[in-house]
């Protein structure tokens, strides 16, 4: 059984370009969460997601980030505009339900450096 | 805002040595959930718990969760290096899926 998957594991950007961060959930889970991790601070929640649909935005800056979770593939988190700021470890994590007895499994993490 | 504070945030013992985690916080979660993370990796959950007063063990390390379910804490018991890492406390709210973690205690043991 395939955990979580994200890719790129590592990914350096320039200031201005644009960054496209992708997670498989595990086999059967249809939720998908994703978080950031700044250095020196905890996973903080940025969006839930459920299949073609965003259920909780509340944790996304308002410019320059979307998340989409599409009927067929990955989902995609993307930043546009990069700046140095965006810099952290963004990490993906998927579930089979949304209450808080479905536990929440993580990917590895995809590690943005913006130059 | 929902807020974990985790103590501390640095430990570093001899193997073989016990050691207590703390994990707390002025709200009320649903559940709460025990993860370890090592260098360059995603969380990896050691437990949830659910119940106010649950302890559950697993092998040497033993969790609980405060009777009001406002903390918890996590006792390794004879410490081995290869527990060596950063462990995260993360509580779910009255949302349920939207996780708030504590910064994490960094733990070296030291063959």
């Amino acid at each position: 059984n395939a955990g979580v998957m994200q890719n790129p594991r590592h990914l350096v950007r320039r200031r201005g370009q644009e960054a496209r961060l992708r997670c498989s959930p595990m086999k059967g889970h249809s939720h998908v969460y994703w978080y950031r991790q700044l250095p020196e601070e905890g996973l903080k929640f940025m969006v839930y997601l459920q299949k073609e649909n965003i259920i909780d935005e509340s944790g996304m800056p308002k410019e320059r980030f979307s998340a989409e979770f599409p009927k067929e593939g990955p989902s995609i988190l993307r930043i546009q505009q990069v700046v140095r700021g965006d810099s952290a470890a963004y990490f993906c994590a998927s579930s089979l339900g949304s209450s808080s007895k479905n536990i929440q499994y993580f990917g590895a993490g995809t590690r943005l450096s913006v130059l | 805002t929902q807020l974990l504070e985790q103590s501390p945030q640095f430990l570093s013992i001899q193997e073989g040595e016990n050691l207590t985690v703390y994990c707390n916080s002025s709200s009320v979660f649903s559940s709460l959930q025990w993860y370890r993370q090592e260098p360059g990796e995603g969380p990896v959950l050691l437990v949830t718990v659910v119940t106010g007063g649950e302890v559950k063990k697993l092998k040497r390390l033993t969790f609980q969760f405060g009777d009001a379910r406002k903390d918890s804490s996590l006792h390794i018991t004879a410490a081995q290096p290869g527990d060596t890492g950063l462990y995260l406390c993360a509580g779910a709210g009255g949302s349920n899926y939207k996780l708030t973690f504590g910064k994490g205690t960094l733990l070296t043991v030291n063959p």
